[in-house]
């Protein structure tokens, strides 16, 4: 599965828009891109995955880049409660690798009032 | 509501003791893994079964040993072979085949040496 690199952390303010980013300059054409968060002490959250589509769901948007390299995972409204640790994973469909997701150190994000 | 529960949350274990993390799921869900995480750290895999009665090594597996015996329950065992086992230890599950969506996660065991 493709490597991916993401900020250790950023910080947002209530209310405004968190926009993550995830570089994934490896990524083969097969491969999908997750996001999990993981508020401290829980354990990891799906959010919402794409292969090369803009996504959309009730928690985030999922932006893919044309070359399909990079992505932004925005958060909307951000909330008090999305202070997390916020994991970007690039994800094969081969019966090798979908059994093993790979986590990386993620992006702290802390949201302020 | 179907879920994965990890028992207990909290474990302190002496130097030289094996202990016994627990993992149920009722999702009906084929395939489970173990992770294990530290301080500021990703997760890192230990074991994963995808069917009853196999299971392959993850990329940590030494010191460690896992059973499943049946579809609902995955349970680790942490043996006096594992040289550094505290560490926040996490229990997971995904439907069979390529599914999308992803895994399901308990919400974590922490595990203490004393």
């Amino acid at each position: 599965d493709a490597k991916t690199t993401q900020p250790p952390s950023m910080d947002c303010a209530e209310g405004r828009a968190a926009n993550l980013p995830c570089n994934h300059s490896t990524i083969s054409g097969n491969e999908y891109v997750y996001w999990y968060r993981q508020i401290h002490s829980q354990g990891p959250q799906y959010i919402i995955h794409g292969l090369k589509n803009n996504e959309t769901n009730e928690m985030a948007s999922l932006i893919i880049t044309e070359d399909r390299k990079s992505s932004t995972l925005i958060l909307p409204h951000a909330t008090l409660r999305d202070t997390a640790v916020y994991y970007c994973i690039v994800r094969g469909l081969t019966t090798d690798s979908w059994g093993k997701l790979q986590f990386g150190a993620g992006t702290q994000v802390v949201v302020t009032p | 509501d179907g879920g994965i529960t990890q028992s207990p949350k909290y474990l302190f274990r002496k130097e030289g003791q094996n202990v016994t993390l627990s993992c149920e799921q009722n999702l009906n869900h084929d395939a489970m893994y173990w992770y294990r995480q530290d301080p500021g750290q990703g997760l890192r895999l230990i074991y994963y079964s995808q069917i009853v009665n196999d299971f392959q090594k993850g990329d940590i597996a030494e010191g460690y040993s896992v059973s499943r015996e049946k579809k609902e329950s995955f349970p680790l065992t942490v043996t006096s072979a594992q040289k550094n086992p505290t560490a926040f230890y996490l229990c997971a599950s995904s439907p069979p085949g390529l599914q999308l969506r992803g895994y399901t996660f308990g919400s974590g065991t922490r595990l203490t040496v004393v």
